[in-house]
């Protein structure tokens, strides 16, 4: 399969929200609702921060949302904080268990 | 407290093998789904592959660009899981992940990850 796209970078200042889309096909993210998002700090692990398109794991902040319409999910942050600068990735089913990951996107929080 | 370490990375020259291992504590490591996903330097995470437990008579799921070449196996009674790696090439080269999934069905993505062991193919 071919990776999800998403945007190479993203930025925002701090209070604001912004969204990272990701975009694949009717095969992974347009076919279920299996979308799930991860923050991965610099020379760090990736953490999970949604799950299942829209669900947040207990201890991840409320200020992080998903979503999905037809072929493309989005994560949103709301009210950006410093912390939150890190590179996201979005990754889907993608049938035949197997998964299939997005390119990533770097937030910087200005 | 969950925690996943990964052992066994390092340089290895184009065409040799390789062997992968995961540590798994803090919860029941039978119940779980196991996965190994690997990101290359400076580049994004790529799913290599998972095992069912051993309900799911441990199966395995390859991508297609280590199907034939990498083998998933586990060990429950050790709590661990390996990647045997065979016919590396330099593409290989990336830092290797072992991530748990959730045991409630749906199993569709990766609650907890290790920290990684790099592997470098080279001349």
């Amino acid at each position: 399969q071919s990776a999800l796209t998403q945007p190479a970078s993203v930025s925002g200042s701090p209070g604001q929200s912004i969204t990272i889309s990701c975009t694949g096909t009717s095969s992974d993210v347009g076919g279920y609702n299996y979308v799930s998002w991860y923050q991965q700090h610099p020379g760090k692990a990736p953490k999970l921060m949604i799950y299942d398109v829209s669900k947040r794991p207990s201890g991840v902040s409320n200020r992080f949302s998903g979503s999905k319409s037809g072929n493309t999910a989005s994560l949103t942050i709301s009210g950006l904080q410093a912390e939150d600068e890190a590179d996201y990735y979005c990754c889907s089913y993608a049938g035949s268990s197997t998964f299939v990951f997005g390119g990533g996107t770097k937030l910087t929080v200005l | 407290e969950v925690q996943l370490v990964e052992s066994g990375g390092g340089l290895v020259q184009p065409g040799g093998s390789l062997r992968l291992s995961c540590a798994a504590s803090g919860f029941t490591f039978s119940d779980h789904y196991m996965d190994w996903v690997r990101q290359a330097p400076g580049k994004g995470l790529e799913w290599v592959g998972r095992t069912r437990n051993k309900a799911n008579s441990y199966t395995t799921e390859y991508a297609a660009s280590v199907k034939g070449r990498f083998t998933i196996s586990r060990d429950d009674s050790k709590n661990s899981l390996y990647l045997q790696m065979n016919s590396l090439k330099t593409e290989d080269t990336a830092v290797y992940y072992c991530a748990r999934e959730p045991a409630a069905i749906p199993r569709r993505y990766f609650d907890y990850w290790g920290q990684g062991t790099l592997v470098t193919v080279s001349s």
